[in-house]
């Protein structure tokens, strides 16, 4: 089946860092990944849409500049946390679009990072 | 996207049978029903997904009413492990497929 991994599954760091967040695509490739953010006891919230090779389209809200989205390859997408302070302490999920004849529907989610900052 | 409505939460004994309701009354006709569960501090899990017709999969069955606007997922015989809460999407399905928009889903507590 199709298999979507995000790296680190944690981090911990301190206010003011940047952080990177992997989302990879292991045995398929997809032109367009999903950036979800996840508070405690709420739903996902729909980032931003990365497309490989183009500048990812944000959500209302959601400030481009600090979280950075690179999409270089067929599977892998980068979203960076620029400047990170306590409030983006989150659970960053991650989905890709595959081929919909898979299991899953042609949507595939990662296990998530938890991301702390101190 | 459809907006879906689900319950916040529902309760099911162990064992027996889990329906898990969920409105969907604006869906278009291009718009596939899906159902995921995330168990806590996890990605969604893929559980089931249709168009209009029922469907069954070794996880469960759904159950879409005639008109579409409504939707339940069956899970056959709950055991605790099924504890999560299921969100109901509503999408275009296929390589044009698009974001997924997630409502508040319903928690499901499996009791022993």
């Amino acid at each position: 089946g199709a298999v979507v991994s995000q790296h680190p599954s944690r981090v911990i760091c301190k206010s003011g860092t940047s952080v990177k967040i992997e989302c990879r695509s292991l045995d398929f490739q997809a032109t367009t990944m999903f950036w979800y953010r996840q508070f405690p006891k709420q739903s996902l919230m729909l980032m931003a849409t990365s497309n490989e090779g183009s500048k990812a389209t944000y959500e209302q809200g959601v400030e481009k500049d600090k979280f950075l989205i690179n999409h270089a390859s067929l599977t892998l997408s980068t979203l960076t946390v620029t400047s990170a302070h306590p409030e983006d302490s989150s659970f960053y999920i991650c989905s890709a679009r595959g081929d919909p004849g898979l299991a899953g529907g042609g949507l595939y989610f990662g296990p998530g990072t938890r991301l702390t900052v101190l | 996207d459809a907006k879906t409505t689900q319950p916040p939460s529902m309760d099911c004994a162990e064992g027996r049978a889990a329906n898990l309701p969920c409105n969907h009354s604006t869906i278009s006709g291009n718009e596939y029903v899906y159902w995921y569960r995330q168990i806590h501090s996890q990605g969604p899990q893929y559980i089931i997904h249709g168009l209009k017709n029922n469907e069954t999969n070794e996880m469960a069955s759904l159950i879409i009413t005639e008109d579409r606007k409504s939707s339940t997922l069956i899970l056959p015989h709950a055991t605790l492990r099924d504890t999560a809460v299921y969100y109901c999407i509503v999408r275009v399905a296929g390589t044009n497929a698009g974001k997924s928009t997630f409502g508040d889903g319903t928690t499901l507590t499996v009791k022993p």
